[in-house]
């Protein structure tokens, strides 16, 4: 079993709609990354928390640390959005364990 | 600007001629990761450096070396690549090692064919 599970695995939306991608953890961490990565492009972090909630714009991400459970939320969907997003979590030292990753596709 | 930057962005090699892969960053972090994910991967950390300490990872094979002449810059050396390698080269920076706070910068990536 992966350290840290994401759900789901594939995203496909319609332009406008609110998204809900969901990381769940099993070991204990001192912070979470969101991560956005665009096909063939490298990796843009979106945020990084310990607690609470946290907005950028149409983005907001939540843990829930003794749920040990993470969701990253898109407020009106756009094509641009498109992207594998991917939680990472700063565990022992600096060393991320990374999600699988979870595909997202919104068409317009 | 950008603040971790890899080059090439694409690097095409054939199996078994070493590549060098490069990375420099602006931001004079300490610390320096690189990353190696295949596709529909996580990545997976191949070592790091804090400083001038090299730390290698238990299962990076040993194909794989680091060089890090300055703060600013890092190498990814492959000795002989073979086509398991063919992959995404990340790398990423951080201020310091321990604790939140201390976000990981990521370059681009170099993409790897090895033919």
């Amino acid at each position: 079993k992966n350290e840290v599970e994401q759900s789901p695995q594939n995203l496909t939306a319609q332009e406008g709609e609110f998204i809900t991608i969901n990381c769940s953890y099993s070991v204990g961490i001192s912070a979470l990354h969101w991560l956005q990565q665009h096909p063939g492009g490298g990796i843009v972090s979106l945020f990084m928390l310990s607690s609470g909630k946290k907005k950028h714009g149409r983005l907001i991400a939540t843990i829930n640390i003794q749920e040990k459970h993470s969701s990253l939320h898109i407020t009106a969907s756009h094509p641009r959005d498109s992207a594998v997003y991917i939680c990472a979590v700063l565990a022992s030292g600096s060393r991320l364990t990374f999600g699988e990753g979870t595909q997202l596709t919104v068409n317009p | 600007d950008a603040m971790v930057i890899q080059n090439p962005r694409y690097q095409v090699t054939q199996f078994g001629k070493p590549v060098t892969l490069s990375c420099s960053q602006t931001l004079n972090h300490n610390v320096m990761y690189w990353y190696q994910q295949k596709s529909s991967q996580a990545p997976k950390l191949l070592f790091h450096y804090y400083d001038k300490d090299f730390n290698n990872e238990a299962d990076t094979p040993d194909n794989f070396q680091s060089r890090r002449p300055n703060t600013s810059f890092c190498f990814l050396d492959i000795r002989s690549p073979g086509l398991g390698d063919a992959a995404m080269y990340l790398c990423a920076t951080s201020r310091e090692l321990a604790g939140f706070g201390d976000t990981q910068y990521f370059g681009p990536g170099t993409r790897l064919t090895v033919l």
